[in-house]
């Protein structure tokens, strides 16, 4: 079946640090969404990414959707410790003719060390 | 968060007994998730619902059944509890005409004993 894969699981940073996680497809993708949820809360939308290659920034967030519509990341700059959290990728695939439903990644929960 | 509640937020209840968690929705979107969170495993689609009455199943539905009578509330049925739907459940909706964000309701933490 489709699988969406999220690497790495876990990821622990001294705060101030870089931080990667990546999401590959094992089919292409209408879009992919990104959400990050707090320890104990629920999944909050941080962003669509729709277009082949496409990149867009947030603040310290840089997100980007491969040129295959198949794998996408989400890299933080400078982590804070506010950026604590897991985050989550979340595959768009067309089930009928304007029907959709989302594959989640596995998350990567991101610890950050003050 | 899109006027999302979930019902019960917290429930216990033993093998075999049936369970239905409700989901309600304020703001009359289209599309409605019921999803279960595991560690290990992120968020895995049970079903969904693209409207009143039309549902359709997600990748582990096996256990679950679902209805939807009206829009604004989407109802998750286990018929007869096992331990391994120990879980915590989010239903979530989905926007459509923009962005297609999913908000998700703040979660039902179930344990089957």
């Amino acid at each position: 079946g489709q699988q969406v894969m999220q690497i790495p699981q876990y990821q622990h940073v001294q705060e101030g640090e870089d931080f990667t996680t990546y999401c590959n497809s094992s089919t292409t993708l209408s879009n992919i969404q990104w959400y990050k949820q707090r320890p104990g809360g629920h999944p909050v939308f941080l962003i669509q990414l729709v277009k082949s290659g496409e990149v867009k920034k947030q603040k310290r967030l840089t997100f980007q959707f491969g040129e295959a519509k198949k794998n996408s990341s989400l890299h933080i700059t400078a982590t804070q410790t506010t950026d604590v959290g897991t985050y989550f990728c979340a595959g768009s695939i067309r089930v009928t003719s304007g029907t959709y439903k989302y594959i989640f990644g596995t998350g990567t929960r991101l610890k950050v060390l003050a | 968060d899109a006027g999302i509640t979930q019902s019960p937020r917290h429930k216990v209840t033993e093998t075999g007994t049936p369970v239905t968690l409700r989901c309600h929705q304020t703001e009359n979107h289209r599309y409605m998730y019921w999803y279960r969170q595991d560690p290990g495993h992120g968020l895995r689609l049970i079903h969904y619902s693209y409207g009143v009455k039309d549902t359709d199943k997600g990748e582990v539905s096996d256990g679950y059944s679902v209805s939807r009578s009206k829009t604004e509330d989407f109802l998750l049925t286990l018929e007869s509890a096992t331990s391994s739907q120990t879980s915590v459940y989010f239903c979530a909706i989905r926007e459509t005409g923009g962005t297609d964000t999913q908000y998700f309701g703040p979660g039902t933490r179930l344990t089957v004993l």
